[in-house]
């Protein structure tokens, strides 16, 4: 069974620096979907960024960037240039590619933004 | 503002209930998939739809159950409401066969059993 660990439970930046949140998975899958979910009080989930594992090159956009070391098996998020809007619960999610979009989550890490 | 709709946003129950929660999908997609998540913890994976039939499940019981309708919004059915089944309840619809796939996620239904 796959499973997805977030380590950080809390984390905290000021704003404008720049943040990483950790995320570990364990799959025996070779081909599959990793995404940073931002859940913000409104409780609403908002993909925040997307990689594919057959794809070496890291994901990136806008302020979001990712680390993702697939021999590792781990996928950190970096936020550079932190925004008070950034403060949410952030989630790790996997998806092998056959499974059609069943996710899996980690636990969540609660980034909070200081002015 | 995703498309993906859920209804109620909030519900109170008594154990022993039963209750339906509903997901209206994004249009265009095929493939909903139910969560729970419990306070201070991540979504699990309940179910998923895809062209009315039960495409996959995770580790919920038989009371647990769904339906998705010809135009592919869906139901989820809780049977016996027991304490632990208190949680954010969120739907996600997708586009099957589509290799760039994204979920995208309604805003909840909050269940609270007393």
């Amino acid at each position: 069974a796959q499973t997805v660990t977030q380590s950080q439970p809390e984390m905290s930046v000021q704003e404008a620096e720049t943040v990483t949140l950790s995320c570990t998975y364990d799959t025996s899958e070779s081909d599959y979907y990793l995404f940073w979910y931002k859940q913000p009080p409104s409780r609403q989930m908002i993909l925040v960024i997307r990689q594919e594992a057959y794809k070496q090159q890291n994901a990136t956009e806008n302020r979001f960037s990712v680390n993702f070391q697939k021999a590792a098996k781990s996928f950190s998020l970096k936020i550079s240039d932190s925004q008070l809007g950034d403060a949410a619960m952030y989630f790790c999610a996997y998806t092998a590619l056959n499974a059609g979009n069943m996710l899996t989550f980690g636990g969540g890490t609660r980034l909070m933004v200081k002015p | 503002e995703t498309g993906v709709t859920q209804s109620p946003t909030h519900l109170i129950k008594t154990r022993g209930q039963q209750v339906t929660l509903r997901c209206s999908s994004q249009s265009g997609h095929n493939t909903v998939s139910w969560y729970q998540q419990a306070l201070g913890q991540g979504p699990q994976f309940i179910f998923q739809y895809y062209r009315e039939e039960e495409n996959g499940r995770g580790n919920f019981p038989p009371r647990f159950s769904g339906l998705q309708f010809p135009n592919y919004s869906s139901e989820l059915n809780v049977n016996a409401l027991e304490l632990d089944d208190s949680a954010l309840y969120l739907c996600a619809s997708s586009l099957a066969g589509a290799r760039s796939t994204e979920a995208f996620f309604g805003q909840g239904t909050r269940l609270t059993v007393v």
